[in-house]
């Protein structure tokens, strides 16, 4: 099976700008997580999707929100993007949710 | 709510020695436990994983880890590092919450490099 793949790797934007991040899950696989890792703060988690719900949020402010498809696939988006934002986005699938986490190789993000 | 800590930030290994990552772990019922490797620039690898049953548990790339609950720790070893196992290791519970699934949280990490 393909793993967790993540578009685009690399993206470059400026403060106030918005962006937009997609991660396709392991097929079969119907929870999406995404997580955000910077020196600072570690690896945080931000919220997880599943059946195109949204069930779980972590500590981020509103201008961090996601979606699921029907075909489990999700999209991140920031609005408003700080300097702080510039980040490693990682997605992780897992079958329901309550189990093994596999991670994408991450979507990093630099804002100037 | 759950916390993981792992003491060391860096650790200097030579080729062929053992090898012992320490993770400590606070969380009110059974844990799922994690190891994750990530290389520069990567996402994180699964190394090996506990959840319940026999509290040695086997990974890839030779590693294992050993979930002792009196003392709240998940240690990951190595009997023999290899070069290629230089990279940034990450211990992580899970946590069932409200409504169905789990978030992971991790541990800062340890950096390991190894001396040829």
């Amino acid at each position: 099976k393909a793993g967790v793949t993540q578009t685009p790797r690399y993206l470059i934007k400026t403060r106030g700008q918005q962006v937009t991040l997609s991660c396709s899950p392991i097929s079969g696989h119907r929870s999406v997580s995404w997580y955000q890792q910077t020196p600072g703060q570690g690896l945080q988690f931000l919220f997880e999707y599943f059946s195109e719900t949204q069930r779980n949020k972590g500590n981020f402010p509103g201008r961090f929100s996601g979606r699921q498809f029907s075909n489990s696939r999700s999209e991140m988006n920031v609005s408003t993007l700080e300097l702080g934002d510039s980040a490693l986005y990682l997605c992780a699938s897992s079958l329901e949710g309550g189990g093994t986490q596999y991670f994408g190789p991450g979507t990093r993000l630099t804002v100037l | 709510a759950q916390s993981v800590t792992q003491p060391d930030i860096h650790i200097t290994v030579s080729e062929g020695a053992s090898l012992e990552l320490r993770c400590n772990y606070s969380y009110g019922a059974t844990p799922y436990l994690f190891w994750y490797v990530q290389s520069p620039g990567q996402g994180l690898q699964l190394l090996l994983k506990y959840f319940s049953g026999d509290t040695l548990v086997q990974g890839i790339k030779g590693f294992e880890a050993e979930f002792k609950r009196s003392q709240s720790s998940f240690n990951l070893r190595k009997p023999s590092v290899h070069w290629s196992d230089a990279a940034e290791y990450f211990c992580a519970v899970g946590a069932m919450v409200t409504g169905g699934g789990n978030k992971l949280t991790f541990g800062t990490g340890t950096q390991l490099k190894v001396e040829l």
